[in-house]
């Protein structure tokens, strides 16, 4: 299916595991970011990548991990996840240039609880 | 203080009422505003988008942007229930260093 596509939707996990949740658009845009949502907090940025293998840190980076090998993918890796980890995660992705530039596109979020 | 602030409600309206939503905001770098709908357990969608001042009307949606107050609105003419939602506010100075966003207003229309 065309679109942003998000995997898994549902995670359980325990503290100190590593967890990886997976991002994939087939649109080709060039700019991918990772927010996290909270109650309390709205959606903060983690990462965000403006290319392949151009990543930058947002808002509340640590403890997470990403890659960008591929334009289509941007997977998220909690390196040894925590309890303050437990949120719900979007992928998020924007076209290249000019005002679109922001018009950003999110999926449809992985539910992660770690325990 | 927040970058952006908007009231978390939640606001309950009447069916067919004039809905008012805003957002203030601190950073006078920014440029780009948007609104963006989410539905309960669902991503957020992008509703409207504006650059600088200004206002932009698509259907019963009119977004209104105050540079000089640091004040966004979105007005939602003869509500419908399928509108209860969470509406949060957007904004960027551009390029690709993501958005900030406001924490979101719960929207309850009743029949």
């Amino acid at each position: 299916d065309a679109g942003i596509t998000q995997s898994p939707r549902y995670k359980i996990t325990e503290t100190g595991r590593q967890v990886t949740l997976m991002c994939h658009q087939t649109w080709s845009h060039s700019y991918m970011f990772w927010y996290r949502q909270d109650l309390g907090h709205g959606l903060r940025l983690i990462y965000y990548s403006a290319a392949a293998d151009i990543t930058d840190k947002g808002e509340v980076p640590d403890g997470y991990v990403v890659s960008r090998s591929k334009t289509e993918n941007f997977p998220l890796t909690l390196e040894s996840a925590t309890r303050s980890q437990t949120s719900v995660y979007f992928c998020a992705s924007s076209f290249l240039g000019g005002l679109a530039d922001n018009e950003q596109f999110f999926g449809p979020g992985t539910r992660l609880t770690v325990l | 203080q927040k970058e952006v602030e908007q009231d978390p409600g939640p606001l309950s309206v009447p069916e067919g009422a004039i809905v008012s939503l805003n957002c203030t905001y601190s950073n006078s770098a920014f440029q780009y505003f948007m609104w963006y709908r989410q539905y309960s357990r669902k991503g957020p969608e992008l509703l409207m988008y504006t650059y600088s001042s200004g206002n932009k009307e698509d259907g019963r949606f009119t977004a209104q942007v105050d540079k000089s107050s640091k004040y966004i609105s979105l007005f939602i003419r003869d509500s419908q229930p399928s509108d209860s939602a969470t509406y949060l506010c957007a904004m960027s100075g551009g390029g690709a260093d993501g958005l900030t966003f406001g924490k979101g207003t719960h929207l309850i229309i009743q029949p």
